[in-house]
């Protein structure tokens, strides 16, 4: 099993809310990170943390707001989004950004926004 | 920039090999790793490989890397229909751990 948790496994959201997506580690990782995989495509980079400072955004649009509030969790902050976005929200953390090391996945989020 | 390429399906008979086979441009790749997924399922890292090597087993797994053409594969041996899932190829460069995934390979797996 993973050692990488998320919450909620499924979110169902109007356009008009505003929900979090939250993700856990606990294996000392300093780097995590945010994947959208739509459905039969692979999963696509959204954003990295690194020693809890964004690194990288892959031009997301902002009605995605990530958050990284300690070394050990990351939320992704979501606000009027478009059906568009219904997507498997995918949790991942690794050793260190640079240097090459294994990213271990959480199960996901499943997002239907309506 | 990076392209990581995977044949899109794959059929197998219970009990027989599989052999799923990837290509990649990034000559600089540190990591390249195959995951598994299951229909509604996240991400399982399967097994991965250094680019420093040319070959990793581990059970019934084993995967291949041949460098200098850039071809990564993956043989499951005694394929079983638990087996049956999206096969991702991946691959992390020496810059950063970014993932530039195949488009995977799904593997039906047949009685």
């Amino acid at each position: 099993d993973t050692e990488v948790t998320q919450t909620p496994k499924h979110l169902v959201m109007g356009m008009t809310n505003k929900k979090s997506l939250k993700c856990e580690q606990h294996m000392g990782h300093r780097a995590m990170y945010w994947y959208k995989q739509k459905a039969k495509k692979p999963p696509e980079l959204m954003f990295v943390y690194s020693y809890e400072k964004l690194s990288i955004n892959e031009s997301v649009p902002s009605r995605f707001s990530p958050e990284c509030p300690n070394s050990s969790l990351l939320n992704l902050h979501l606000h009027a989004l478009q059906p568009e976005d219904s997507a498997l929200y995918l949790c991942a953390s690794s050793q260190g950004w640079t240097g090459g090391s294994l990213v271990d996945f959480g199960p996901g989020t499943r997002l239907l926004v309506l | 920039g990076e392209d990581v390429e995977q044949s899109l399906f794959l059929s197998v008979r219970e009990g027989d090999s599989s052999v799923i086979n990837c290509t990649y441009t990034d000559s600089s790749s540190t990591y390249l790793y195959w995951y598994k997924q299951e229909p509604g399922a996240g991400l399982q890292l399967l097994t991965y490989i250094f680019s420093n090597m040319d070959m990793k087993q581990d059970q019934r797994l084993t995967v291949l890397l041949n460098k200098k053409d850039k071809h990564l594969s993956l043989r499951i041996a005694d394929t079983q229909t638990g087996d049956s899932a999206i096969y991702f190829c991946a691959e992390s460069g020496a810059a950063g751990n970014k993932l530039t995934f195949g488009g995977g390979t799904r593997v039906l797996v047949k009685p």
